[in-house]
């Protein structure tokens, strides 16, 4: 079955960098689109970044563009969010969720479980 | 920018009709998809292109869009059912933008 499992969240200070994982299995990884979303704790969800299946795409929320890069590596069937000048609004957890296309086709029908990122001083 | 609009909040009996909107200009141009999260869990998609259910989801979960409105039909609602339930569209300005979310409460 599919199984997202995000890994790499954390307390982490403003202005520092994280990066987070997202190990994918039971399905062909290289073959979807794939994206990450956030909610921060008692609010709705917000989009963060999508990818193509093959990474030649890669799409950004005006939120954290040119800070965020979303990268994938298809060897690894494992899905990244390298996030840097971490600020306390980007508290939230990550979600990363499977897209049912090769290129997006903006679905997000499977989703991980989620990792905490926690931007305090 | 492009703004989803969603009720905070819609309570139903058991047995009775949950319809759930999500409101923006023309939003029936555009293909809309929710989202069912419980607490403490991921989202799960329970409609996708407007109309068409998962396998796994109840037929008890319906989508239509027009106009200006679409909106999340849940038939025959049972407890379980109880969630924050969200809209989800594509659009060229924001790419993907979710609407506020709609706690779903069966009385």
């Amino acid at each position: 079955q599919v199984q997202l499992v995000e890994s790499g969240g954390g307390v982490v200070q403003p202005g520092r960098s994280l990066r987070l994982s997202c190990a994918a299995s039971g399905f062909s990884f290289r073959s979807h689109a794939m994206h990450w979303v956030r909610q921060a704790p008692g609010k709705g969800l917000e989009w963060v970044a999508a990818i193509s299946f093959d990474g030649s795409e890669k799409y950004h929320a005006d939120s954290v563009k040119g800070r965020f890069t979303i990268s994938r590596d298809n060897s690894k069937y494992t899905l990244y969010l390298e996030m840097t000048s971490l600020r306390a609004e980007d508290t939230a957890v990550y979600y990363c969720a499977r897209d049912p296309n090769t290129v997006t086709a903006w679905i997000l029908d499977y989703w991980g479980q989620g990792t905490l990122v926690t931007v305090s001083s | 920018s492009y703004v989803l609009t969603q009720p905070p909040s819609v309570s139903v009996a058991p047995g009775q009709t949950a319809r759930i909107t999500c409101g923006e200009n023309n939003i029936g141009s555009k293909s809309v998809n929710w989202y069912q999260q419980k607490p403490g869990q991921a989202p799960v998609v329970v409609v996708y292109d407007d109309n068409d259910r998962p396998s796994g989801i109840p037929e008890r979960f319906s989508g239509s869009n027009s106009g200006n409105t679409a909106t999340l039909t849940i038939s025959r609602v049972e407890a379980g059912d109880e969630a924050d339930y969200y809209c989800q569209v594509w659009d060229s300005s924001v790419d993907v933008v979710f609407g506020g979310g709609t706690k779903l409460t069966v009385l």
